[in-house]
């Protein structure tokens, strides 16, 4: 079974900042790799996704997501967050075969400072 | 994306009784529907598929007595919490899976047994 893990539970920063937060994950196959956001008192929304070609991933709201194979990892970036940017971010694998089921990471929760 | 609700948003109930919590999709027909349950400050943990017209499927370890899951049309499926206990409070959401490989999530329902 395939696992994911988010390395950074909690992340601080200050408007401006840049951002990276860490997602690997454990599947030797092919893989769908997402980051969800869930903003304080809201669902789950998709950030960005990546199913091939391009591994950079652009998403909404300046982020975007690079797929390193070798790594097997998925890390989101962000060049400078904003205050509106706290919330917590998942990311996510849905590996072959396995129809619609997506396995979490533990969520990394971001402060941004203003 | 498709549009996904939750009822009730917030139940408060007295420990033993049952709770029936509804996902319903608005605006797509869904044939697969997933559950998950939130702790506070943790990730989602998929409860079960559910699948319409037939029985759910159970992750290892999740009560299927204990969680009874109906998928009884393209869009509601309810989750029944019978017999509730307080280590049962939790944050359940529902998602359904939408295409290709993408899920939408509804806005959760928060539980909470005294």
């Amino acid at each position: 079974a395939q696992s994911v893990s988010q390395h950074n539970h909690h992340v601080i920063l200050s408007e401006a900042a840049s951002l990276e937060l860490g997602c690997n994950y454990s599947y030797g196959g092919t893989v769908n790799l997402f980051w969800y956001v869930q903003y304080p008192g809201q669902h789950l929304q998709l950030l960005l996704k990546y199913f091939s070609g391009d591994p950079l991933v652009k998403g909404i709201k300046g982020f975007e997501a690079e797929f390193i194979k070798s790594k097997f990892s998925f890390n989101l970036r962000k060049p400078s967050v904003q205050w509106s940017d706290t919330a917590e971010y998942f990311c996510a694998v849905r590996a072959q075969n396995a129809g619609n089921m997506l396995t979490f990471g533990g969520g990394t929760r971001l402060m941004v400072k203003p | 994306g498709a549009v996904v609700s939750q009822h009730p948003s917030w139940v408060i109930c007295k420990s033993g009784t049952s709770v029936k919590i509804e996902c319903r999709s608005l605006d797509f027909q869904a044939t697969t529907m997933f559950w998950y349950r939130q702790f506070p400050k943790q990730s989602l943990m998929l409860m079960a598929t559910s699948n319409e017209g037939s029985k759910a499927t159970y992750e290892q370890g999740v009560e299927k007595d204990k969680f009874l899951i109906n998928h009884a049309s393209l869009t509601l499926s309810t989750l029944t919490v019978t017999s509730a206990h307080p280590e049962d409070s939790s944050f359940y959401i529902c998602s359904l899976g939408g295409g290709p490989y993408e899920q939408y999530f509804g806005p959760g329902t928060r539980l909470t047994v005294t």
